[in-house]
């Protein structure tokens, strides 16, 4: 199995652009999130899907948009970048609520440099 | 709202050294506590689990208890391996209908041969 899946895996872009980061899982997990990772910051959440058909904000949702295009795919795009959006983006998923076994399975991240 | 603190890194060891990480945490009800390793160039993985207050979580000779009275859950191993030269995250889950995962600063550890 695949796991989670983020394409792509580096990209740069210009302050304004647009782009969109794609994540697939194929675990039939219920919960999908992504975070930024920024050096002594951790992770922060940006938006999360607890189920198919739901997205909720996290705590730094300001310049990002989301789509759960189905139960396998969480997408966040980012509509006009700004050099703050430099940054490690992870995708990860999880069965969700009622599971008794609650790990979350990570990506293997995408580097994103704004400039 | 709920939230994960963990000791400020980097945490430099030599090999066969004492590991303690510490994470403490602020949540509302009871959360279930995880310890995530990060390699570098790569994704988090999940290192080890507690799901409710006692549980011990342990896996690749580290250990975690779940104490529900210090609000903590800190990180330790024995003897410490070059290998194990990662940044360990510290994080809870919510059992609201979320199931957010929130997760602290990360520590770096650095062991010398």
């Amino acid at each position: 199995n695949a796991g989670v899946t983020q394409t792509p895996k580096f990209q740069v872009l210009k302050t304004g652009q647009s782009m969109t980061l794609q994540c697939a899982q194929d675990m039939n997990h219920n919960s999908m999130y992504w975070y930024r990772q920024d050096p002594g910051m951790g992770l922060r959440l940006i938006y999360y899907s607890a189920s198919e058909g739901t997205t909720d904000k996290g705590e730094v949702p300001n310049g990002y948009n989301v789509s759960r295009l189905n139960k396998r795919e969480f997408s966040l795009r980012l509509e006009s970048a700004a050099p703050s959006q430099t940054s490690v983006y992870f995708c990860a998923s999880s069965r969700g609520e009622g599971a008794t076994n609650t790990e979350a399975f990570f990506g293997q991240g995408t580097r994103l440099t704004v400039v | 709202g709920n939230s994960v603190t963990q000791m400020e890194g980097p945490v430099t060891l030599s090999e066969e050294a004492f590991l303690t990480i510490n994470c403490t945490y602020t949540a509302t009800g009871y959360p279930s506590l995880f310890w995530y390793v990060q390699y570098p160039g790569e994704g988090l993985q999940l290192l080890l689990k507690a799901t409710k207050a006692d549980d011990k979580g342990s896996n690749k000779g580290f250990e975690a208890t779940y104490r529900k009275e210090t609000t903590s859950f800190h990180l330790e191993k024995g003897s410490v391996q070059v290998s194990d030269s990662a940044v360990y995250f510290c994080a809870l889950r919510e059992k609201d209908s979320s199931y957010k995962l929130i997760f602290g600063s990360g520590t770096r550890l650095l062991v010398r041969p």
